[in-house]
């Protein structure tokens, strides 16, 4: 158990809609990042996020957004849905700022867009 | 991006088998970590070498850096079945300061 919790571990919804993905870090760490995993694409780092602050973006759509709270748990949300937005998503979280440290990854969230 | 690449894209090994998988990349970097993901399952962290560093071992894994050719390898003695997963390089410079991860290698270990 690596102690990053994401919910719901399973979504299933219609092009479209918008959904939000939950993440919860390991305790005290203090940066989430959350990637995106498809089969033909591998998995590709959308954004990070440093006690509240977003720290670094990668190759997130304009309809997707993300947002750490107070008490540093962080949410995905996608908008708009396609079917090409089928993919698991990873939450992991860091103590620190710098991608230098080991990442602890959460079990994913697998959406499915129909 | 900082991505690694990994090579092979799948391997398929008997069960007490070594496995090597490599890692290439393009620029410099400050360290490069390895990580194991099983099937549908969230990333694992299994070793990390800095750029300083030329060979680090931990249990059965042996990673190699030759930072002059980009390069690294994961070698996984005596393999398992459960050693069968997905294997994935992590290079990471300072001036990038994000992981890009590659495709990853899949290891079949057969028993």
């Amino acid at each position: 158990d690596s102690g990053v919790t994401q919910t719901p571990k399973h979504l299933i919804t219609a092009t479209g809609q918008r959904v939000t993905l939950r993440c919860s870090p390991r305790s005290g760490d203090l940066s989430v990042y959350w990637y995106q995993q498809s089969l033909d694409q591998g998995l590709q780092f959308l954004i990070q996020y440093y006690n509240g602050e977003e720290r670094a973006k990668g190759n997130i759509l304009e309809r997707f957004s993300a947002q750490q709270f107070p008490d540093l748990h962080s949410e995905l949300n996608l908008s708009s849905l396609e079917l090409g937005d089928s993919a698991l998503y990873f939450c992991a979280s860091s103590p620190g700022v710098r991608g230098s440290e080991k990442l602890f990854f959460g079990s994913g969230t697998q959406l499915s867009v129909l | 991006s900082q991505q690694g690449e990994e090579d092979p894209q799948a391997l398929s090994i008997q069960e007490g088998e070594n496995a090597t998988m490599n890692c290439s990349y393009k620029t410099s970097i400050n360290n490069l970590q390895w990580y194991r993901q099983n099937s549908g399952r969230g990333l694992v962290h299994l070793i990390l070498i800095r750029s300083n560093e030329r060979e680090k071992h931990s249990g059965r894994l042996r990673v190699t850096l030759d930072t002059s050719k980009k390069s690294s390898s994961l070698l996984i003695t005596a393999s398992r079945a459960a050693d069968t997963a997905s294997y994935f390089c992590a290079p990471y410079s300072n001036t990038g300061n994000q992981f890009y991860f590659g495709t990853g290698t899949s290891l079949t270990v057969i028993p």
